[in-house]
C-alpha cells in the first residue's frame, strides 16, 4: 500500500516571504496528485491535481503554484504567501478512485 | 453540479447509540463514493466506501446506505465509542475529481 510523506510537518511564515512544500509517494506508480487546503474547521479545498509528470490543473486562482518534477513528488509552492494562505495542507494520491492524504502540514502565515 | 451537501454539521451521541450522517449529490457521473474520517490536526483517512451498484455495505460498526434513485447516501455508526468523536466527510468521485462534503464534528459521550 501507498505511504504519503508531507514536510515540513508545521511552518510559521511572514507575509510575502516564498513557500515551498513537498510530498512523496511511496508504494505505487503513475499515481493521480492532489493538494488540497483546509482551513480551521472547515471542509477540503482542491488546490490543484496532477495526472502525470508536469501535467497541472489548477482548481482555484490563487497565489499559489504546483509542479510535479517526478512521478512520486509534488510540490506546492509560492513567491509571496498572503495572511490569507494560512491553513492546513493535505497532499493525497489515488489509484483506482481511492483518495489517501499524507500527515498535512500546517501553515501558519503572520 | 458538483457539489456534495453534508448533514449535520455537527452531532452529539451517547456512547453505544447510533450515529447518522447524510449526504446528497447532483451529479449522476459520480461512480464510487468513500466516507473519511479525520482526528484533528491528522489528515483524512479512508474508512469506507461503496460503489453505486450497492445497496448497502457494511463494515464492522461502519455501514453506508446509498439511495441510487434519491441520489443519497448515509453512514451509520452503531454502538457509537467515544473513540470515534472525530470529523466525518462524505465525497463522490468521478474521473480524477473528488468532491468533498463539507463534514460533519461527531462527539460522542462517555
Amino acid at each position: 500500500s501507498q505511504t504519503i510523506h508531507q514536510w515540513p510537518a508545521t511552518l510559521v511564515q511572514p507575509v510575502g516571504s516564498p513557500l515551498s512544500l513537498e510530498c512523496t509517494v511511496e508504494g505505487t506508480s503513475n499515481p493521480n496528485l492532489y493538494w488540497y487546503r483546509q482551513a480551521a474547521g472547515r471542509g477540503l479545498q482542491l488546490l490543484f491535481y496532477s495526472v502525470g509528470i508536469g501535467q497541472i490543473s489548477s482548481e482555484v486562482p490563487q497565489n499559489l503554484s504546483a509542479s510535479r518534477p517526478q512521478d512520486r513528488q509534488f510540490i506546492l509552492s509560492s513567491k509571496k504567501l498572503l495572511l490569507s494562505d494560512s491553513g492546513f495542507y493535505l497532499c493525497a494520491c489515488s489509484t483506482l478512485g481511492e483518495q489517501f492524504f499524507g500527515p498535512g502540514t500546517r501553515l501558519t502565515v503572520l | 453540479q458538483q457539489q456534495v451537501k453534508q448533514s449535520p454539521q455537527s452531532l452529539i451521541v451517547q456512547k453505544g447509540g447510533i450515529s447518522i450522517i447524510n449526504c446528497a449529490y447532483e451529479n449522476t457521473a459520480f461512480d464510487y463514493f468513500p466516507w473519511y474520517q479525520q482526528f484533528p490536526g491528522k489528515g483524512p483517512a479512508l474508512l469506507i466506501a461503496i460503489r453505486p451498484d450497492v445497496s448497502e455495505k457494511k463494515e464492522g460498526r461502519f455501514t453506508i446506505s446509498f439511495n441510487k434513485s434519491a441520489k443519497q447516501f448515509s453512514l451509520h455508526i452503531m454502538d457509537s465509542q467515544p473513540g470515534d468523536s472525530a470529523t466525518y466527510f462524505c465525497a463522490a468521485t468521478g474521473g480524477f475529481k473528488t468532491i468533498f462534503g463539507a463534514g460533519t464534528r461527531l462527539f460522542v459521550k462517555a
